[in-house]
């Protein structure tokens, strides 16, 4: 067990809705990131936060976007779905220093129909 | 930006041999280099990493080497087990952040 959490584990949806994915960060970690996995595009980095602040992005379509809460908790948004958007969506967590581990979670498994 | 190519995509190999996945990387300057290994259903656990002060990294049965001039590195799994058995990413850091570039995976599989 990593630590990080995220829910739902599992998710299932229609093309043009909304979706919120939820990840808590193990305990003293003051950054998330939120990669996405499908089976042709590998490990795509999105998005990093720092204390509630954004401080890196990556391929990050514009349907989506993220934010990280005073807790230190963080929701990836996702709208107007696409059947091209299911994939796994993880969550990683470290102290923010460079070269520090960065430690993943479980996953949410979206599926777009 | 980082760009980073895993070989092979694929490997068998036979209980109890060694087994080896190599990666290289395009930024001269990243400086962390981690290995991950992902069982199906469940998110990437890291096994080991090595930054760029040092060349090589045990760790029991797992080691990665690192060579920065020729920008590669590469992961060592001796007196493989079946619960090796899985998919392994590389990953480099981009110069002077956090930001992970990874691999496109290799697919481990212990032959009994």
């Amino acid at each position: 067990d990593s630590g990080v959490t995220q829910t739902p584990k599992h998710l299932i949806t229609a093309t043009g809705q909304r979706v919120t994915l939820r990840c808590s960060p193990r305990s003293g970690d003051l950054s998330v990131y939120w990669y996405q996995q499908s089976l042709d595009q590998g490990l795509q980095f999105l998005i990093q936060y720092y204390n509630g602040e954004e401080r890196a992005k990556g391929n990050i379509l514009e349907r989506f976007s993220a934010q990280q809460f005073p807790d230190l908790h963080s929701e990836l948004n996702l709208s107007s779905l696409e059947l091209g958007d299911s994939a796994l969506y993880f969550c990683a967590s470290s102290t923010g220093d460079v070269q520090e581990t960065q430690y993943f979670g479980p996953g949410t498994r979206l599926l777009v129909l | 930006g980082e760009n980073v190519e895993q070989h092979p995509s694929t490997l068998s190999v036979q209980e109890g041999d060694s087994a080896v996945i190599k990666c290289t990387y395009s930024d001269s300057a990243s400086n962390y280099f981690p290995w991950y290994k992902q069982e199906l259903g469940k998110g990437p656990q890291l096994i080991i990493d090595i930054r760029s002060n040092v060349g090589e990294k045990k760790d029991q049965r797992i080691a990665v080497t690192l060579n920065k001039t020729a920008k590669h590195f590469s992961l060592h799994i001796t007196e493989t087990q079946p619960e090796d058995s899985a998919v392994y990413f590389c990953a480099a850091n981009g110069p002077g952040n956090e930001k992970l570039t990874f691999g496109t995976g290799t697919r481990l599989t212990i032959i009994p």
